[in-house]
């Protein structure tokens, strides 16, 4: 079984539509963080969560929120989807204790905002 | 803040040729180092990293990437490429014990046969 797992894979919905990006862990890993891929700009962070009482902003948060539910969850949500959302997202997740910082990555969610 | 440039979009090699992909970093201290792969329709996988020590370092698949400090470089290299490498390749650069981790644009690898 995948370490993070994301729902749904794909999505397609309407501007102004409220969605909701979910991502779910089994590494047992504090940190969690969740990026956009745009072609040509790689990954941007959008917000990340070191535990389930702590939440920061990325580099791109605006027109996102987060929900940190659990340890092993972290929902992405978009409250007023606009097209330029469209883009591939990627969960995250790492150990506290990696002052290194590897990261570990879901295989994305593809969301289309028509 | 750290920032990571890879100048070449998208590359061509040939089944069997060797390949190197560039990687440009900038960063005021020391660096922690990463190289990530994405298969089509797949997340990140980890291809190798670097932290200290030995500037070259090994990484799965057969993939190399060498620390040059004085060029602000880490490229990736593989000495025979394989049909299967074709993906996009990410490098990343971190900090020590900070979440900031800033990836560059992205090389797409084609394999010709």
């Amino acid at each position: 079984d995948a370490d993070v797992t994301q729902t749904p894979r794909n999505r397609i919905t309407k501007t102004g539509k409220r969605i909701m990006l979910e991502c779910s862990q089994t590494k047992g890993h504090d940190r969690m963080y969740w990026y956009r891929q745009d072609p040509g700009l790689g990954l941007r962070l959008i917000y990340y969560s070191f535990d389930v009482k702590d939440i920061n902003k990325g580099e791109i948060s605006d027109g996102y929120s987060v929900s940190r539910q659990a340890q092993a969850k972290f929902s992405l949500s978009l409250e007023s989807a606009i097209p330029n959302q469209t883009a591939l997202y990627f969960c995250a997740t790492s150990a506290t204790e990696d002052s290194y910082n590897e990261q570990f990555f879901g295989p994305g969610t593809r969301l289309t905002v028509l | 803040a750290q920032s990571v440039t890879q100048p070449d979009i998208h590359i061509t090699v040939s089944e069997g040729a060797s390949l190197e992909l560039r990687c440009n970093y900038s960063y005021g201290a020391t660096p922690y180092l990463f190289w990530y792969v994405q298969s089509p329709g797949q997340g990140l996988q980890l291809l190798l990293k670097y932290f200290s020590g030995d500037t070259l370092v090994q990484g799965i698949k057969g993939f190399e990437a060498e620390f040059k400090r004085s060029q602000s470089s880490f490229n990736l290299r593989k000495p025979s490429v394989h049909w299967s490498d074709a993906a996009e390749y990410f490098c990343a650069v971190g900090q020590y014990n900070n979440n900031d981790m800033r990836f560059g644009a992205g090389t797409r690898l084609t394999v010709k046969p």
